[in-house]
């Protein structure tokens, strides 16, 4: 089945650090591909996707590629901020397969000053 | 337009007692779902749903009921409420993969305390 793999946390960062966090995946079919934020005490939004191979997707100066070849998604920013601090979610839908979305369990980002 | 609607934000149950967690969308979404969210586990599929009169079982259903008697509404039922049901949970909406990409919508948590 269907199954995404994220790094576990929590990453830890000072201000204006350089930023990746892990994704890969497997999928039957030909999955989109999504990150999710999560603030404190909020629910899920949607942070970026991509939907076929080699779509780079970008939100809030955050970027994942979409890379058939190495089934991956990983998620970079160039700069972050204390405002930044949030658990990260990687996601995928199968178009091709089911179509309950699959997610990663995760990965806490907390940004010092 | 308001989105992916929960209700109630926080309730606190005794153990046994009932109660029903709200969630409506206004998108038309086909696919409703909830999961409950952890410490440390992620987010788990508890029910989904394709459409009105449709329901299926996510990975953790034991002790939960749900229907879907119209697009909208998507309510979850917990029938006698136990601890281990302290959680927060979420509610989800997405267009089927025919019609969209398959991003979710998300209500913005209930969080239930069992005592």
């Amino acid at each position: 089945g269907d199954s995404v793999t994220q790094m576990e946390g929590p990453v830890t960062l000072s201000e204006e650090a350089f930023l990746t966090i892990n994704c890969t995946y497997t999928a039957t079919g030909y999955p989109s591909l999504f990150w999710y934020v999560q603030y404190p005490g909020e629910g899920l939004q949607l942070l970026l996707k991509a939907t076929k191979a080699d779509d780079k997707g970008s939100n809030k100066g955050f970027e994942a590629t979409y890379r058939k070849e190495t089934t991956s998604f990983h998620l970079e920013k160039g700069s972050v901020q204390v405002s930044d601090s949030a658990v990260y979610f990687c996601a995928l839908s199968d178009r091709g397969g089911s179509y309950i979305p699959t997610f990663g369990r995760g990965t806490s980002l907390i940004v010092h000053p | 337009n308001a989105g992916v609607t929960q209700t109630p934000k926080f309730q606190v149950l005794k153990t046994g007692q009932s109660m029903t967690l709200q969630c409506a969308q206004d998108m038309n979404h086909e696919y409703m779902s909830w999961y409950r969210q952890d410490p440390g586990m992620g987010l788990r599929l508890i029910h989904y749903s394709v459409g009105a009169g449709i329901t299926d079982q996510g990975e953790v259903p034991n002790g939960y009921n749900v229907s879907r008697s119209t697009t909208e509404d998507f309510p979850l039922r917990l029938l006698s409420a136990a601890p281990s049901q302290t959680s927060v949970y979420f509610c989800a909406s997405s267009a089927l993969r025919d019609s969209g990409t398959g991003e979710l919508f998300f209500g913005e948590g209930s969080r239930l305390t069992v005592l």
